[in-house]
């Protein structure tokens, strides 16, 4: 089985520019949510999505949003992109219910690493 | 005060050691234990899933969580130089996807 696959690798851009990130999660998991990672912060919970829906959003201002296909596919759009976005974006899939306590398992992509200039 | 505090390390231990490696919460809604393993720039690779408290273990990996002292633990035996990665671990509350992360513990298993 696949796993989670994420494109593109590796992405440079300018301060004030906008960027788009796709995530395709593992085939059957409906549940997609995005990371930020940074060396100061660590692992930061962004947003989830299921069924089309976000879910959940983590603390983080408006520039960054996402969304969600039928296909269960995930983007996520950072507009006016500050030094500080420069981080690695990862995104995680999981089948999206919650019978008998499980099916929370979250597995991870290889991210998206992000320079901002 | 973070909600999980995880020592950063660097962990160095001889090849063939056994590990230990922990995390504190405060957040008592947490439900949901993980750890990941995570080598340089690639993604977190899940190793360990717990539900509420217990032991799990999965060959050379054992989980603990205890959650009336707010502590998870997870050992490592017989351990592997391929075993040097940094190690995160994670958890959620119930019904909640949304995971929070320790800062990561780096291992270093020398050979």
């Amino acid at each position: 089985k696949a796993g989670v696959t994420q494109t593109p690798r590796y992405l440079i851009k300018t301060r004030g520019q906008q960027v788009t990130l796709s995530c395709s999660p593992i085939s059957g998991h409906r549940s997609v949510s995005w990371y930020q990672q940074t060396p100061g912060q660590g692992l930061q919970f962004l947003f989830e999505y299921f069924s089309e829906t976000q879910r959940n959003k983590g603390n983080f201002p408006g520039r960054f949003s996402g969304r969600q296909f039928s296909n269960s596919r995930s983007e996520m759009n950072v507009s006016t992109l500050e030094l500080g976005d420069s981080a690695l974006y990862l995104c995680a899939s999981s089948l999206g219910t919650w019978a008998g306590g499980t099916n929370n398992e979250q597995f991870f992509g290889p991210g998206t690493r992000l320079t901002v200039l | 005060q973070k909600e999980v505090e995880q020592d950063p390390g660097p962990l160095s231990v001889p090849e063939g050691a056994i590990v230990s490696l922990n995390c504190t919460y405060s957040n008592s809604a947490f439900q949901y234990f993980m750890w990941y393993r995570q080598y340089s720039r690639k993604g977190p690779e899940l190793l360990m899933y717990t539900y509420s408290s217990g032991n799990k273990e999965d060959g050379r990996f054992t989980a603990q969580v205890d959650k009336s002292s707010k502590y998870i633990s997870l050992f490592i035996r017989d351990s592997q130089p391929s075993d040097s990665a940094t190690y995160l671990c994670a958890m959620s509350a119930k019904g909640r996807r949304a995971l929070t992360f320790g800062s990561g513990t780096r291992l270093q298993v020398q050979p």
